[in-house]
């Protein structure tokens, strides 16, 4: 079974600052997910990796495969970027047999 | 906005109760997953169906279970309801049976079990 380790658990900045959020697990995976999730519980779907970097607007994703390490990155952060940001992989089986394993979650609250 | 919706939104229980949780997916998302996120946790894996059929499942006894329909709605069945079941459930659906496929998740419902 993987374990999916976040850190930070909890990250305050000022807005304009430049976040990482880091994530590690413990087996091979087939793919990884950077999710977003806000108060109320929803759940949007930011990246999802398997090699490399992805970036979308602010964001940036990357992975290294070999050290099964993956960070978040954010630039010119804003106060709406405030949210839990959650890690989560899908192990080398793949498919439906394991479902996603998650990360607790880093909260992140940007300052204005 | 994912295009999946969860009914209803807020749901209290007591304990020793049954409740039927549900989900409506986009057209053409064959795969549902469900989770249960307890305060403050990530989520768990519950099951996942595929075309109708359960094809994995983490951790949880018999007591969960569920339902796909033609549609592309499911349910999530909760039996003899516990204190602990109390949770944010999470439904999640993606298109086909792939390795790394995007999935799509609801808003949740917040089940309170008293």
């Amino acid at each position: 079974k993987n374990e999916v380790e976040q850190s930070p658990q909890n990250l305050t900045a000022q807005e304009g600052e430049f976040i990482t959020i880091n994530c590690s697990y413990s087996v091979g995976i087939s793919a990884l997910h950077w999710l977003q999730q806000h108060p109320g519980g929803g759940i949007v779907s930011l990246f999802m990796l398997s090699s490399g970097k992805k970036k979308h607007g602010r964001l940036i994703a990357t992975i290294n495969i070999q050290e099964k390490h993956s960070s978040l990155h954010i630039t010119a952060s804003h106060p709406r970027d405030s949210a839990v940001y959650i890690c989560a992989v899908r192990g080398r089986t793949g498919g439906g047999a394991d479902g996603l394993t998650f990360g607790k979650g880093t909260h992140l609250i940007i300052q204005p | 906005e994912t295009g999946v919706t969860q009914s209803p939104t807020h749901l209290i229980k007591t304990r020793g109760q049954q409740v039927t949780l549900r989900c409506s997916s986009q057209s053409g998302h064959n795969t549902v997953s469900w989770y249960q996120q307890a305060l403050g946790q990530g989520p768990q894996f519950i099951f996942q169906y595929y075309r109708e059929e359960e094809n994995g499942r983490g951790n949880f006894p018999p007591r969960f279970s569920g339902l796909q329909f033609p549609n592309y709605s499911s349910e999530l069945n909760v039996n003899a309801l516990e204190l602990d079941d109390s949770a944010l459930y999470l439904c999640a659906s993606s298109v086909g049976q792939g390795l790394a496929e995007t999935q799509y998740f609801g808003p949740g419902t917040r089940l309170l079990v008293l």
